[in-house]
């Protein structure tokens, strides 16, 4: 109920393609479903982020497109840079929850120059 | 505005020895505190959370602990370190109050058992 499924656990695309990362949940109380954006060394930063309510959420270039009868989501990284290569988590929160997010395994992007 | 600090950024350990990280969080008051460890190519487990001064949640069983002595300060501590504790250990903050939506993180703390 807990688990939120990733994938896939690595893609590598080339420049300028578009990047699609999927994710899949079970609990239908989350309601709050990020993305977040890990570089190597580093601490993974919020990059976008939707609630069910909505089914796509556009920032520049990353669009999240959120199914909620089928019960996933994913994120789209459109004209993709080298600059882009990183690993990406998912997650999904519940309200009233202060234990925060259920993260999925990751997925580790490269863009190839 | 909020910052989060960790520390040390690198650790090198014998299995045994003891172990402890710390974080802190300016800008902020009461904040929610999370130690989450993240083993090599693997995802991110989450070890505490604290919601308060004393207040500690632990989800799994292990060789660590976590304190917060301070309103704004998480320490993870181990008495004996184990060679399965190596990871990048990674504190994180949110508002407080299950409302709270946002994690930030820090930069992490990479630790090697030898």
């Amino acid at each position: 109920q807990q688990q939120v499924k990733q994938s896939p656990q690595s893609l590598i695309v080339q420049k300028g393609g578009i990047s699609i990362i999927n994710c899949a949940y079970e609990n239908t109380a989350f309601d709050y479903f990020p993305w977040y954006q890990q570089f190597p060394g580093k601490g993974p930063a919020l990059l976008i982020a939707i609630r069910p309510d909505v089914s796509e959420k556009k920032e520049g270039r990353f669009t999240i497109s959120f199914n909620k009868s089928a019960k996933q989501f994913s994120l789209h990284i459109m004209d993709s840079q080298p600059g882009d290569s990183a690993t990406y988590f998912c997650a999904a929160k519940r309200p009233g929850s202060a234990r925060q997010l259920t993260f999925g395994s990751g997925t580790q992007l490269t863009v190839l120059p | 505005s909020q910052t989060i600090h960790q520390w040390p950024a690198t650790l090198v350990q014998p299995v045994g020895s003891p172990l402890s990280l710390e974080c802190t969080v300016e800008g902020t008051s009461n904040p929610n505190l999370y130690w989450y460890r993240q083993a090599a190519g693997r995802g991110l487990q989450l070890l505490f959370y604290s919601v308060g001064i004393g207040q500690i949640s632990s989800e799994v069983p292990q060789n660590l602990s976590a304190s917060r002595p301070q309103d704004r300060q998480f320490i993870l501590s181990s008495k004996k370190l184990l060679l399965s504790d190596s990871g990048f250990y990674l504190c994180a903050w949110s508002d407080s109050g299950t409302g709270a939506n946002v994690l930030t993180f820090g930069a992490g703390s990479r630790l090697t058992v030898l």
